[in-house]
């Protein structure tokens, strides 16, 4: 069964960082670009961030530029989100989802930034 | 960054209605789109890519038309279980752009 399993979210402060991880399974991972998705509470889906799939294109939202880091490892068949200098505005259900068009989602994971 | 606006933001319908939702891209993006259906506290699921084709499993009620900046999502006959949130999304360029969602309601 092809599947994602998001991982690493909780509530964190202000300035603080967090590392979600996103395992893959049930497909061949190191031959697909990876994105995650996010979507804050009561909102629409905000795309994040993306990484090909030897890791050589990377790009970031806006948002989260200079902020978050993705990267992958491919012999662990995961992906990951590095989120430092958080914002309450950052507060989101944290989604992985894979490939240019996304057919496979994870169920997310939910970062909240509060103090 | 290319914009992509949905019309209607709501729509309310019956079941065994035909609806169509729009999206417009604020540039060209070829057929590079794709149509998502959403529910709440759910993932969201791939139902459309490269503007028309089906994703597999899904039913063929949904289709979807359009090609440079205007793309459409048709539902031909509601179900119950299709009462949700739509939206779409291009993958031509970076940044991947989302449109703001189209809430479909039972009237």
């Amino acid at each position: 069964e092809v599947q994602l399993v998001e991982s690493g979210g909780g509530l964190v402060k202000p300035g603080g960082s967090l590392r979600l991880s996103c395992a893959a399974s049930g497909f061949t991972f190191s031959s697909y670009s990876m994105n995650w998705v996010r979507q804050a509470p009561g909102k629409g889906l905000e795309w994040v961030s993306s990484i090909s799939s030897s890791s050589s294109y990377i790009y970031y939202a806006d948002s989260v530029k200079g902020r978050f880091t993705i990267s992958r490892d491919n012999a662990k068949n995961s992906l990951y989100l590095q989120m430092n200098s958080l914002r309450a505005e950052d507060t989101a259900v944290y989604y992985c989802a894979d490939h240019s068009y996304m057919d496979v989602w994870g169920k997310g994971t939910t970062v909240t930034v509060s103090s | 960054a290319i914009r992509m606006t949905q019309s209607p933001s709501s729509l309310s319908a019956s079941t065994g209605d035909r609806v169509t939702i729009t999206c417009r891209a604020s540039q060209g993006i070829s057929s590079y789109l794709a149509w998502y259906q959403q529910k709440p506290g759910k993932a969201p699921k791939l139902l459309i890519y490269a503007a028309s084709t089906l994703q597999s499993g899904v039913p063929s009620r949904f289709s979807g038309s359009g090609s440079g900046t205007d793309f459409t999502l048709t539902i031909s006959c509601l179900q119950s279980e299709d009462f949700a949130t739509y939206y779409c999304q291009q993958y031509y360029s970076y940044p991947r752009t989302f449109g703001q969602g189209t809430k479909l309601e039972i009237k």
